[in-house]
């Protein structure tokens, strides 16, 4: 089945501890994004991939980092979370058409920060 | 930077009733519109989309939405709205030059009643 893996999906941790948050797709897409969804925001894009090793800022990247060794894998890093970095998270994926891409999202990861 | 503005937040109504969500765009430029829908524990899913062509979109579960250009709107409708449609709506805007991000508005949660 085609579809977008995140892990953990439910995560409580405390300030400071590293975490990662794991996302695998298996569609062959050459795109993928992470958002974090915030109440009354939406989803805010983090970061992006256009490809394997190229990645890019989004709207919100501060404290997060992410790494694109393999087409299929896209992790979030958290170095040091902080509490305002609890909420939802969803990672995407796409074949890359300029302007057109349609994404698949994962189930959600949702974090908690104390 | 583009954003979109999706103005009711909270939508309740009756089993059978009409539903329009609007949702207003800022880029005066090339735009792809999309809907997605989140069911309540779930991942986000593509209601419908609009590239070009027909700006009368039509997409699953008998949701249309209508691209005005000169209102730079995008609204979405269901002439007759069931229980299993309670969800969170949000509208959402992909430019090439943006990377191929997703801009998303901030959700409109809708409650239907049986």
């Amino acid at each position: 089945e085609a579809q977008v893996t995140q892990n953990p999906r439910y995560l409580i941790t405390v300030t400071g501890k590293k975490l990662t948050v794991t996302c695998s797709q298996n569609m062959n897409h050459e795109y993928m994004s992470w958002y974090r969804q915030d109440p009354g925001l939406g989803l805010r894009q983090i970061y992006y991939s256009m490809n394997v090793e190229v990645t890019d800022k989004g709207d919100v990247p501060e404290g997060y980092k992410v790494s694109r060794k393999e087409k299929r894998n896209f992790p979030l890093i958290l170095e040091s979370p902080s509490p305002n970095q609890t909420s939802l998270y969803f990672c995407a994926s796409s074949l890359y058409r300029a302007g057109a891409n349609v994404l698949t999202f994962g189930a959600g990861s949702r974090l908690t920060v104390l | 930077a583009q954003s979109v503005s999706q103005h009711n937040h909270h939508v309740i109504l009756s089993e059978a009733a009409s539903l329009e969500l609007g949702c207003n765009y800022s880029y005066g430029g090339t735009v792809n519109l999309f809907w997605y829908v989140q069911y309540p524990g779930q991942h986000l899913q593509l209601l419908l989309k609009y590239f070009s062509g027909d700006p009368l979109v039509k997409g699953i579960k008998g949701f249309e939405a209508e691209f005005i250009k000169s209102k730079f709107s995008f609204n979405l409708r269901k002439p007759s709205v069931q229980w299993s449609d309670t969800a969170e709506y949000f509208c959402a805007t992909m430019i090439k030059a943006a990377g191929n991000k997703l801009t998303f508005g901030g959700g409109t949660r809708v409650l239907v009643k049986p």
